[in-house]
C-alpha cells in the first residue's frame, strides 16, 4: 500500500481557505486518494476521495495533478467546528474490503 | 437514521480479565472492521469481516479475537487484556465496492 506524507500540524483563523498537501509518490494505477476526519473522541469520518482531476462536494475539493503523485484538501472558510486532524490514504479500488491504512494524519486547529 | 453503533462507549476492565466490545449496524454492509486507536495515534486495522469470512491483519497479536454471528453484528474479544491495550476501538462497515467506510463512536477500554 502506497505510504502518506503529511503535514503534522496547520493553524488558521475562521473564514479562511485551508489545504492541506499530501504526498503519494508510490500510488498505484487502482489507487483512490481518500481523506477522512476525525473529532476528538469519535470515529473518522470519510470527507472526499478522487482520482484524478479535482472533486468537489459540499464540504471539501480534491485536487490531483496529473501524475497523482500528490493531493491538497482544500477546505473553504473554515469555522471552529472543523478544528481536528485530516487523514489522507490512498486505497485500492477492488471490489472487496477497504484495508485503510490510516498515516500519521494532519491536526488543523482554527482560532477565532 | 441508519448507523454504526458501539457499546459500551466506555469500558473498564481488570489485567488479565477478558472482555468483548459489541458493534452492530443497520446499514446492511457486507464488511465490518475493527481498529485500534492508541492515544495520538492513528487508528490500526486489527481485522475486517467480509460478510461471515475473517481476515485476520498480520500483526494483530493473538489475544484479540472477533465473531460476527450475523450482518448486523460484530463483536470484538480481548483475552487476556493487557495494559498495552487500552485504547480506543472503533468498528467500521462498508459495501462491497463502496467508496467509503461508516465508523461508529467507538469504545475507549481502560485497563486497570
Amino acid at each position: 500500500l502506497a505510504k502518506t506524507t503529511q503535514p503534522i500540524s496547520m493553524d488558521s483563523y475562521e473564514g479562511q481557505e485551508v489545504n492541506i498537501t499530501c504526498s503519494h509518490n508510490n500510488i498505484a494505477t487502482n489507487d483512490y486518494i481518500t481523506w477522512y476526519q476525525q473529532f476528538p473522541s469519535q470515529g473518522p469520518r470519510f470527507i472526499i476521495q478522487g482520482y484524478k482531476t479535482k472533486v468537489t462536494n459540499e464540504v471539501a475539493s480534491l485536487f490531483i495533478p496529473a501524475d497523482r503523485k500528490s493531493s491538497t484538501l482544500s477546505l473553504p472558510r473554515v469555522s471552529l467546528s472543523d478544528t481536528a486532524v485530516y487523514y489522507c490514504l490512498v486505497v485500492p479500488r477492488f471490489q472487496g474490503a477497504q484495508k485503510l491504512v490510516f498515516g500519521q494524519g494532519t491536526r488543523l486547529t482554527i482560532n477565532p | 437514521d441508519a448507523m454504526v453503533i458501539q457499546n459500551p462507549r466506555y469500558q473498564v476492565t481488570q489485567f488479565g480479565k477478558p472482555v468483548t466490545l459489541s458493534c452492530s449496524q443497520t446499514l446492511n454492509h457486507n464488511v465490518m472492521y475493527w481498529y485500534q486507536q492508541k492515544s495520538s495515534q492513528a487508528p490500526k486495522l486489527l481485522f475486517h469481516y467480509y460478510d461471515k469470512d475473517f481476515n485476520n491483519e498480520a500483526d494483530t497479536p493473538d489475544n484479540f479475537q472477533s465473531r460476527r454471528p450475523n450482518t448486523s453484528f460484530c463483536f470484538l474479544d480481548i483475552r487476556s487484556p493487557g495494559l498495552g491495550d487500552a485504547a480506543m476501538y472503533l468498528c467500521a462497515t462498508s459495501r462491497v465496492g463502496g467508496d467509503e467506510q461508516f465508523f461508529g463512536p467507538g469504545t475507549r477500554l481502560t485497563v486497570l
